[in-house]
């Protein structure tokens, strides 16, 4: 599976959206993006996936670029219970989901 | 729908001692997984089953067994604990595709905290 690369860590502000970053320069063609995150001491939460095309749903919204070798993960209006860990993801449907480190977001009132 | 739930929430153990782990999942899923989390990292997988009465070797599968005698239920057993063995352990599970290869949409239990001393 490919690699991901996330920044460590970054801060938004209540209300306003989060643009969280993710490069995957190494992925193929039948690799999905999957986006899941963590709060604090919980299990974790699927989010969104997508493969080549953008996707929303209630949660974010997910864009690919149109090379598919990064992603941005949205958050329209983040809120104090969106501070978590968000981790990107890259496999191919079936594939064991290998979780890195994630971005630590921080929401600010 | 209680989703995946994990027993015990917590848990103390000396060096050599040994434990089960219960995760059990009303979902009907097909695939049910084990991960631990040390601090500060990501989660790694132990071992994994593909349905009832099977189960897989994940990436950090040593010092650990599993059962799936029942589609609801997977266990997760430390024979020795050893101070390496201290994590956060979490259950996941996922339905499968049409291809019969398991859904990425993992769904996980609360985490059992284990420290072995």
């Amino acid at each position: 599976d490919a690699k991901t690369t996330q920044p460590p860590s970054m801060d938004c502000a209540e209300g306003r959206a989060a643009n969280l970053p993710c490069n995957h320069s190494t992925i193929s063609g039948n690799e999905y993006v999957y986006w899941y995150r963590q709060i604090h001491s919980q299990g974790p939460q699927y989010i969104i996936h997508g493969l080549k095309n953008n996707e929303t749903n209630e949660m974010a919204s997910l864009i690919i670029t149109e090379d598919r070798k990064s992603s941005t993960l949205i958050l329209p209006h983040a809120t104090l219970r969106d501070t978590a860990v968000y981790y990107c993801i890259v496999g191919a449907a079936g594939n064991k989901l290998t979780f890195g480190g994630g971005t630590r977001v921080l929401v600010k009132p | 729908n209680a989703g995946v739930t994990q027993t015990p929430k917590f848990r103390v153990l000396k060096t050599g001692q040994s434990m089960t782990l219960l995760c059990a999942q009303d979902m009907n899923h097909e695939y049910m997984y084990w991960y631990r989390q040390d601090p500060g990292m990501g989660l790694r997988l132990i071992h994994y089953s593909v349905g009832e009465g099977t189960t897989a070797k994940g990436e950090v599968p040593d010092g650990y067994n599993v059962s799936r005698l029942k589609k609801q239920n997977f266990l997760l057993g430390l024979e020795s604990a050893a101070p390496s063995q201290t994590s956060v352990y979490f259950c996941a599970s996922s339905s499968l595709l049409a291809g019969g290869e398991p859904h990425n949409e993992q769904f996980f239990g609360p985490g059992t905290r284990l420290t072995v001393l």
